[in-house]
């Protein structure tokens, strides 16, 4: 079965320091990998997608990721994080399945303290 | 473009009730999901419309529940004779369907709690 594993539930970090948040899916076989924020009380919002093209994938507040398909994983970076950066991040993938049906991981709660 | 809401934002029933929410897509957006996310979990796929057209059903879908699309705008999904094991955070999101790479934007969600 398809499936996308999100195995840190939780990542605590300083504010300004580097962060990886790390996601793994089943198989490589024509994916498309997204990743997903939640804040609080709110819908999730698209931090960045790679379709195809250039495995570095560059997204909203100031975050990137990295496709390796060898590895079949699509981990989420960002150099500085921010307190405001604190929020449930979601790995999705779609295997072209004629349309996007988004299988999601568990999520990893980010805890930026001060 | 006002994004995708849904209503309501909260829905406490008793088991045994029927319950409806209701999505309304970004205007111009043909395709629209349903998933549901429990608590601790990533958001599951239900059901997806093309327009009017339902088209694919994931097996969560139970015969207890029913989306529709009458005339390819806004969508609800009933849960008729709800079990606590139906609680949980109902998601609606909608892409415009011109390609399958459309991007997914969601809406805030409906949190259903079952007595």
């Amino acid at each position: 079965a398809q499936s996308v594993t999100q195995l840190d539930s939780q990542v605590p970090v300083f504010e300004e320091a580097p962060v990886e948040l790390r996601c793994n899916y089943s198989s490589s076989v024509s994916v498309y990998l997204f990743w997903y924020v939640q804040y609080p009380n709110q819908g999730l919002q698209l931090l960045l997608k790679y379709l195809s093209g250039s495995t570095l994938v560059k997204g909203i507040n100031g975050f990137e990721a990295e496709f390796n398909k060898s590895q079949t994983s699509f981990h989420l970076r960002k150099p500085s994080v921010h307190i405001s950066d604190t929020a449930e991040y979601f790995c999705a993938v779609s295997w072209n399945t004629g349309f996007q049906k988004l299988v999601f991981g568990t999520g990893t709660r980010l805890l930026v303290s001060p | 473009d006002t994004g995708v809401s849904q209503n309501p934002r909260h829905k406490i029933t008793k088991r045994g009730q029927n319950v409806t929410f209701r999505c309304d897509p970004i205007s111009e957006h043909n395709r629209l999901y349903w998933y549901r996310q429990t608590l601790g979990q990533g958001p599951e796929f239900l059901t997806y419309f093309q327009n009017e057209a339902q088209l694919e059903k994931s097996r969560l879908l139970s015969d207890r529940f029913s989306a529709e699309r009458p005339k390819g705008s806004f969508s609800t999904l009933e849960i008729q004779r709800t079990e606590q094991g139906d609680s949980a955070m109902y998601l609606c999101a909608s892409s415009l369907g011109l390609a399958d790479t459309d991007t997914q934007y969601f809406g805030p969600g409906t949190r259903l709690t079952v007595l």
